[in-house]
């Protein structure tokens, strides 16, 4: 069955300093990755998604992401993080190939806070 | 402002109330979900509906009834609740279910408790 761990519930970094959030999955077949960011009171909204291709893959409010099979990781990067990066992060995979349902599978989520 | 828009953002309700959330997408989507967020867990998927059609129960309990009247409106009518049942209510639209898991636009969702 699929799943998605983010091993970290809460990460604080200071802003400016880099910032690498874990994800890592379970699916047999090639999965279908995401990245998306919830802000307080708002709902989910899509940094990026991995299909196939480049194993890494640039989002949008400057985030990237690796993909690594051997790994069966997918984290999310950031150069350099901004205090309106404070939000909460959550990785999902989705299946592929036919019969696909367009379902996704969302790990627990990852709350980051930012430091001045 | 995705296009999702949900109402309304906060509801309280006393177990024995019927409500209902009305989530309304303006993208011209296909497929339309409800997802439950409760505090530090995983989003739980509830219903997928697919040009109108439910596609998806994942074992949701009856006191949880979704209608789906056109592609663009999706409800989500409420009785006879638990306050277990007290969480964030997230309403998506993707293009269609069914394609390469299309990207999901949310709405900003309705804070429920139920007392």
């Amino acid at each position: 069955a699929q799943s998605v761990t983010q091993p970290d519930i809460h990460i604080t970094v200071s802003e400016g300093a880099s910032l690498e959030l874990r994800c890592n999955y379970s699916y047999g077949a090639t999965p279908y990755l995401f990245w998306y960011v919830q802000s307080p009171g708002q709902g989910l909204q899509l940094l990026l998604k991995y299909f196939s291709g480049d194993t890494l893959v640039q989002g949008i409010k400057g985030f990237e992401a690796e993909f690594k099979r051997s790994q069966s990781s997918f984290n999310l990067r950031k150069p350099s993080v901004h205090w309106s990066d404070a939000a909460e992060y959550f990785c999902a995979v989705g299946s592929s190939g036919s019969g696909n349902t367009g379902k996704l599978i969302f790990g627990q989520g990852t709350t980051l806070q930012v430091k001045p | 402002e995705t296009g999702v828009t949900q109402t309304p953002r906060h509801l309280v309700m006393g177990m024995t109330n019927k409500k209902s959330l009305k989530c309304e997408q303006h993208l011209g989507h296909n497929a339309m979900y409800w997802y439950k967020q409760s505090a530090k867990k995983p989003l739980e998927l509830m219903f997928v509906y697919n040009f109108k059609e439910q596609t998806e129960n994942n074992s949701v309990p009856s006191r949880f009834s979704p209608e789906c009247p056109n592609s663009s409106h999706l409800f989500l009518h409420l009785h006879t609740l638990q306050p277990e049942d007290s969480a964030l209510y997230l309403c998506a639209s993707s293009r269609g279910q069914g394609l390469t898991n299309e990207k999901l636009f949310f709405g900003s969702g309705t804070q429920l408790s139920v007392l």
